[in-house]
């Protein structure tokens, strides 16, 4: 089944420390994203990228880094620097940018220890 | 930024009964797209009504737009306790990267049986 895989699915950082999120898609998307939600809250955007080796800030960059050197692996690492990192992260894709419905992986819920 | 706002913040209902939910947004759109989500869990698309259409109907769900009004609503009807879920409209700005999608805050949905 063609899907959005995102682990793990619960994730915990201590201070100081580097983590990283996987998220791999088999839909053949050229695009991708990842947000970040906030309880009671709706999504912001953290990174997208739009083709391989490519991608753009979203509106809450900064504590945040991403690379894309296959088309369906989108890493986000949440770095030192990001200072309330506890939060659900989704990442999601789609094939034709913002004209097309966008899929959603499962999330990860990345809590500080 | 967020984009859209969605009214109610929450709404229960029975089963069997119709829920609506309401969004405005601010500036002007290529598309309105209406997701689900469980708890816990990404999100599900539902719809996707373009700038140039008026309504859009899929199954039990009737969505409108009033590009006027900068608004939208989500009807369903005769729901069904699997339908307690949130649900956020999202919107794409011409403006803003075609790639972009900004969500709102999500309207919370009980659907008591």
């Amino acid at each position: 089944d063609g899907g959005i895989t995102q682990s793990p699915k619960y994730l915990f950082r201590k201070e100081g420390q580097n983590v990283t999120l996987s998220c791999e898609q088999n839909l053949n998307h050229d695009a991708m994203y990842w947000y970040r939600q906030d309880p009671g809250q709706g999504l912001r955007l953290i990174y997208y990228s739009q083709i391989v080796n490519d991608f753009q800030k979203g509106d809450i960059a900064e504590g945040y880094s991403v690379s894309r050197e296959k088309k369906e692996s989108f890493p986000l690492t949440v770095t030192s620097a990001q200072k309330n990192p506890t939060a659900f992260y989704l990442c999601a894709s789609t094939t034709g940018g913002g004209n097309q419905p966008q899929h959603f992986g499962d999330g990860t819920r990345l809590s500080i220890l | 930024s967020q984009q859209g706002e969605e009214d109610p913040q929450a709404l229960s209902i029975q089963e069997g009964e119709n829920a609506t939910m309401n969004c405005s947004y601010k500036t002007s759109i290529n598309n309105l797209q209406w997701y689900r989500q469980n708890s816990g869990r990404g999100l599900v698309h539902l719809i996707l009504i373009r700038s140039n259409e008026r309504e859009k109907h899929s199954g039990r769900l009737r969505v409108t737009l009033d590009t006027s009004k900068k608004s939208s609503s989500l009807l369903i009807t005769a729901s069904r306790a699997a339908d307690t879920a949130s649900y956020f409209c999202a919107t794409v700005d011409p403006g803003a990267g075609s790639y972009q999608l900004t969500f709102g805050k999500g309207t919370k949905l009980s659907v008591i049986p």
